[in-house]
């Protein structure tokens, strides 16, 4: 059964940082590309990253591009996500998600539960 | 970027009904179109595929179409359960993309 389980999500202040991780299982880790999509609260879905499933290739939205960094430990199945200078529109419940294979490509075809990011002083 | 625009925002509808959810992306992007559904406190399931493949264990009244910019998601006799918001994502351009979604809810 695939499993995504995310943490390290919490309350921060602006300009801080935080890193969040997403434990992996189930299926072949390093086969599968892997991202991140968050949701501010009552709003819809926004992709934030995406990691192919070598670690070789990254993209990111503009709106965390120099601000974010994504990377994976495929000896640890897990996947990270370090966030700095941290702003209250970055508030938001982080999921992370598979594709079905090693490029950034098609559907998601699993979501973890998330894992909420709250930027406020 | 490519814009995804679903429409209707919001529709409440009778059990048994059936639904149907456009989805309209700002270029052409193929069939490069998928489906999720979220209900209340859980995180996304994927429900359709690339515009109309269909999903093992997504019951079957759940089926879509179309290809190019404009997309329909159609719910054939809504259950209770269907509650929830819909959204569809396109994987033809970077960045990835999502409808601002459609909340379906029960009469």
């Amino acid at each position: 059964e695939v499993q995504l389980l995310e943490s390290g999500g919490g309350l921060v202040q602006p300009g801080g940082s935080l890193r969040l991780s997403c434990a992996a299982s189930g299926f072949t880790f390093s086969n599968c590309a892997m991202s991140w999509v968050r949701q501010a609260p009552g709003k819809g879905l926004e992709w934030v990253s995406a990691i192919s499933g070598s670690g070789d290739n990254t993209y990111y939205a503009d709106s965390v591009k120099g601000r974010f960094t994504i990377s994976r430990d495929n000896s640890k199945n897990t996947l990270y996500l370090q966030m700095n200078s941290l702003r209250a529109d970055d508030t938001a419940v982080y999921y992370c998600a598979k594709w079905v294979g090693g490029a950034v490509a098609g559907p998601f075809d699993y979501w973890g539960q998330g894992t909420p990011v709250t930027v406020s002083s | 970027e490519i814009v995804l625009t679903q429409s209707p925002d919001f529709q409440s509808v009778t059990p048994r009904e059936k639904v149907t959810i456009t989805c309209r992306a700002s270029q052409s992007i193929g069939s490069s179109l998928h489906w999720y559904q979220q209900k209340s406190h859980q995180s996304p399931k994927l429900l359709i595929k690339y515009a109309s493949q269909s999903i093992s264990g997504v019951p079957s009244r759940f089926s879509g179409s179309g290809s190019g910019t404009d997309f329909t998601l159609t719910i054939n006799s809504l259950e209770a359960e269907d509650a929830a918001t819909y959204f569809c994502h396109q994987s033809s351009n970077l960045p990835r993309t999502f409808g601002q979604g459609t909340k379906v809810e029960i009469k």
